[in-house]
């Protein structure tokens, strides 16, 4: 059973870091590329950033550009996101998703997700 | 930037079919990709590709797409569907690879 389990949320002054992971099971994790999807209180899901099987590509939304970075360790089967210098306007639900097993991402579905960790940057 | 258009909500009856629309320039030539998402749950892939299911989604659940619009069909529908739908589509030109709608909430009468 495939299964993505996020965890490092909480509550984060502006300006503050914050690195969440994403522990997975179940699938060969360095098989895949794997995104980070936020979801603000009461939104909708917006896309971050993902990652290459190998880590060798890498890609964000312009808006966490320069101070998020995504990361993985396939030897520990785990996802990162560093999340430097962050906002109010940063507060979401972070969730993992399971990507493709191609070589390109571009155009593929996310077809597992975890449950989320919640990220709050308030003072 | 490209921009994915959902209604704020669909209601339907049980029973009967709901369809929820997803507007975009030229969709037609795009993948469209549906998630749904119940309450305090993470999103579910209910179809991908325009119209293929993922495995252990039920056959009432389909989708298609042309021109401006992608729809997505859920045939005889059940109290336990009522969630939000999001569609996705890829987009290189836009500020993010991976562009999604801004959600529409089905709620079963």
């Amino acid at each position: 059973e495939v299964q993505l389990v996020e965890s490092g949320g909480g509550l984060v002054q502006p300006g503050g870091s914050l690195r969440l992971s994403c522990a997975a099971s179940g699938f060969t994790f360095s098989s895949y590329w794997m995104s980070w999807v936020r979801q603000a209180p009461g939104k909708g899901l917006e896309w971050v950033a993902n990652i290459k099987q190998d880590g060798s590509e890498k890609y964000y939304v312009d808006s966490v550009k320069g101070r998020f970075t995504i990361s993985r360790d396939n030897a520990k089967n785990s996802l990162y996101l560093q999340m430097n210098s962050l906002r109010a306007e940063d507060t979401a639900v972070y969730y993992c998703a399971r990507g493709t097993r191609g070589i390109a991402a571009a155009g593929t579905p996310f077809d597992y997700w975890g449950q989320g960790t919640l990220v709050t940057v308030s003072s | 930037s490209y921009v994915l258009t959902q209604p704020p909500s669909v209601s339907v009856a049980p029973g009967q079919t709901a369809r929820i629309t997803c507007g975009g320039n030229n969709i037609g030539s795009k993948s469209v990709h549906w998630y749904q998402q119940k309450p305090g749950q993470a999103p579910v892939l209910v179809v991908y590709d325009d119209s293929d299911r993922p495995s252990g989604i039920p056959e009432r659940f389909s989708g298609s797409n042309s021109g401006n619009t992608a729809t997505l069909t859920i045939s005889r529908v059940e109290a336990g569907d009522e969630a939000d739908y999001y569609c996705q589509v890829w987009d290189s030109s836009s500020d993010r690879l991976w562009v999604f709608g801004g959600g529409t909430k089905l709620t079963v009468l």
